[in-house]
This record gives structure tokens, sequence and C-alpha cells, in this order.
């Protein structure tokens, strides 16, 4: 069974500090997915990354894909309190996988403090 | 505005009753997906229709049923409900029938279980 882990669970900070949240599993992906989900709102996919070690940057927010394409990180620079919400990592198996669906992380619940 | 539309938006109801969600997906999306989200917690996956065919079972109840009907809408039936059934219920479309395909989300429909 493929799982996909994002630490930490929950993370607390001020206006303006850095943050990097993981997720990591013992399966090898064929691509990643981030989405980010505000209160009382569906998930939102922010990116898609696809080649190990692969970086993308969507303004202050860096995605990396890992070598191996087991692990993903994301990292806020400078953030902002319009980037509180849940951040979920998803990702998708191989495609001769039988059942070819995502694989959800459990999320990372991020609260930024003006 | 993902395209992906949810009805109701809240629905309370008592314990041992049934309750009927209804999503339609965007415009050309063949797939439906159904999800589960518990306060503060991450998705999970109940199950996949295809093109009105069940693709994929997630971790779906047996008093829980969906089906997707010919102009690609899609239900999701929950019955004998308890008070642990209360959740945020989301539905997602994407193109195809392959589970690593993006997905774009509704915007949820909030069941309370009394």
């Amino acid at each position: 069974t493929q799982l996909l882990e994002q630490s930490p669970q929950f993370l607390s900070i001020q206006e303006g500090e850095n943050l990097t949240v993981y997720c990591n599993s013992s399966s090898v992906f064929s691509s990643l997915q981030w989405y980010r989900q505000e209160p009382g709102e569906g998930p939102v996919l922010l990116v898609t990354v696809v080649t190990g070690g692969e970086v993308k940057k969507l303004k202050r927010l860096t995605f990396q894909f890992g070598d191996a394409r087991k692990d993903s990180s994301l990292h806020i620079t400078a953030a902002q309190p319009g980037d509180t919400g849940l951040y979920l990592c998803a990702g998708v198996g191989q495609p001769t996988d039988s059942n070819y669906q995502l694989i959800w992380g459990a999320g990372t619940k991020l609260i930024i403090k003006p | 505005d993902s395209g992906v539309t949810q009805t109701p938006k809240h629905l309370i109801t008592a314990t041992g009753q049934r309750v009927t969600l209804r999503c339609s997906p965007r415009s050309g999306d063949l797939s439906v997906y159904w999800y589960q989200q518990s306060l503060d917690q991450g998705l999970q996956f109940l199950i996949q229709y295809y093109n009105g065919e069940e693709r994929a079972k997630g971790n779906i109840l047996e008093r829980f049923s969906a089906q997707q009907f010919p102009d690609l809408h899609s239900e999701l039936n929950l019955s004998s409900l308890e008070l642990g059934d209360s959740a945020l219920y989301f539905c997602a479309s994407s193109v195809g029938g392959r589970g690593g395909e993006t997905q774009y989300f509704g915007p949820g429909t909030r069941l309370l279980v009394l």
C-alpha cells in the first residue's frame, strides 16, 4: 500500500517567517501534486512536479520533487496571512499500477499570524 | 470557481436518516470522485466514476453508495447516518478516467448529523 506522510501536521508562524512542509513516501511516484485548501472551500491545485529533482516556483512558494521521486517539499518565503490554509500533497502512482489513483497525504494546516 | 457544482451546501439531519448529495462535474469532464473530510483532517477517497461506470473504490462504507448518470452528474447516497458521518463531502472531476489526473474540486457539502 502506498502512503504519503506529511509533516508537520500543524504549523503556526508569524508573518514574514519562512517555512518548509514535507511530503515523504517509501514509494516512487510518477508525479506529485500540491493543493491548497482554504477554509470552507475545496482544494485547489497549486503545482505538479514530474521530474526527479525538479524545482518549481510560484511567487514565494518553491516546490521540489526528490531525485528518487519519493518525496517532495514546499518552501514558503516571507509567509503572508493569505498563505493560511491546509496544504495537501498527492502522489500519482505508476501508470502500470492497476489502481492508478492519487495517493493523498493527511495535510499540513498552516496559520500565518499578522 | 472550479466549474464543479455541489448541492446542497449545508445539510443537517438526524441519526438513522438517509441523504443524497449531488455533484455536477466541469463541462467535458468524464470522471467524478467523492471524498470525505472530517474536521481538520485530510481527504479520504470514497469512490470514482468514469463515464457512468464505477472506476475505483476507496474507503467507502457499505451504508454509502454512489452513481453517475448519463448526463455525467453524480449522486452520493448516505444511509443509516451516524454521528461520525458528520463531515465535509467533496466532489471532484477530471477529464479522463486515470486517477492521477488533475482533479477540480467543488465547494463541498457540509453534513451535520445530530
